[in-house]
């Protein structure tokens, strides 16, 4: 257990559809970073909250929206769904801003699949 | 979006055998690091490295960071079937403006018994 939580697991859902993911960071760490892994693209990094506030954006669609909540935890919510979308979302967690020497901590995922 | 060039994609090797993979980027960055992914699992970091030129190990795996920071390689020595996975490398800038990983695509390694 890395002790970076991901809830739910799986979820499978219609186009069109828009869904919430959920990520606790690991206790003491106040950034998390949210990465999108498809078959053919690898990890890609999508958005960073520290402490509530965003603080980096990679390649995140507009229709994908995220935020961090004051007791940390932070949901990734992703609306107008496309087949494309399906995907492993990774969440990972850092007690600094800028990243860590000892890399990131992740989750298991959530694995989307849209139908 | 930003992705380091990993290779080979995928390995399939005997067991007892040794294995070698690389990165390559076109930015520089200060610090490298190398993860294992198994199925259905998040990427579990194997090793950081922190200076140009760093060789670090960690049992039967050692990496290198780039004298030019462009660059690092992992070696895997004497592969048992527990390797299996796929292993990536990342780039990070860390304490700059933006910390996040930059990820390689991976390298699958399959190990026959």
């Amino acid at each position: 257990d890395s002790g970076v939580t991901q809830t739910p697991k799986h979820l499978i859902t219609a186009t069109g559809q828009r869904v919430t993911l959920r990520c606790s960071p690991r206790s003491g760490d106040l950034s998390v970073y949210w990465y999108q892994q498809s078959l053919d693209q690898g990890l890609q990094f999508l958005i960073q909250y520290y402490n509530g506030e965003e603080r980096a954006k990679g390649n995140i669609l507009e229709r994908f929206s995220a935020q961090q909540f004051p007791d940390l935890h932070s949901e990734l919510n992703l609306s107008s769904l496309e087949l494309g979308d399906s995907a492993l979302y990774f969440c990972a967690s850092t007690q600094r801003p800028a990243g860590s020497l000892n890399g990131y901590t992740f989750g298991s995922g959530t694995r989307l699949t849209v139908v | 979006g930003q992705q380091l060039n990993q290779s080979p994609q995928s390995m399939f090797i005997q067991e007892g055998e040794d294995v070698s993979m690389n990165c390559t980027s076109s930015s520089i960055f200060n610090t490298w690091l190398w993860y294992k992914q198994d199925p259905g699992e998040g990427p579990v970091l194997l090793i950081a490295l922190y200076k140009a030129g760093e060789l670090t190990s960690n049992g039967r795996l050692t990496a290198q960071f780039g004298i030019t920071r462009k660059d690092s390689f992992l070696n895997i020595s004497a592969s048992i079937p527990s390797d299996v996975g796929i292993y990536f490398c990342a780039g990070q800038n860390y304490g700059g403006s933006q910390g996040n990983l930059i990820f390689g695509k991976g390298t699958k390694l399959s190990v026959k018994p």
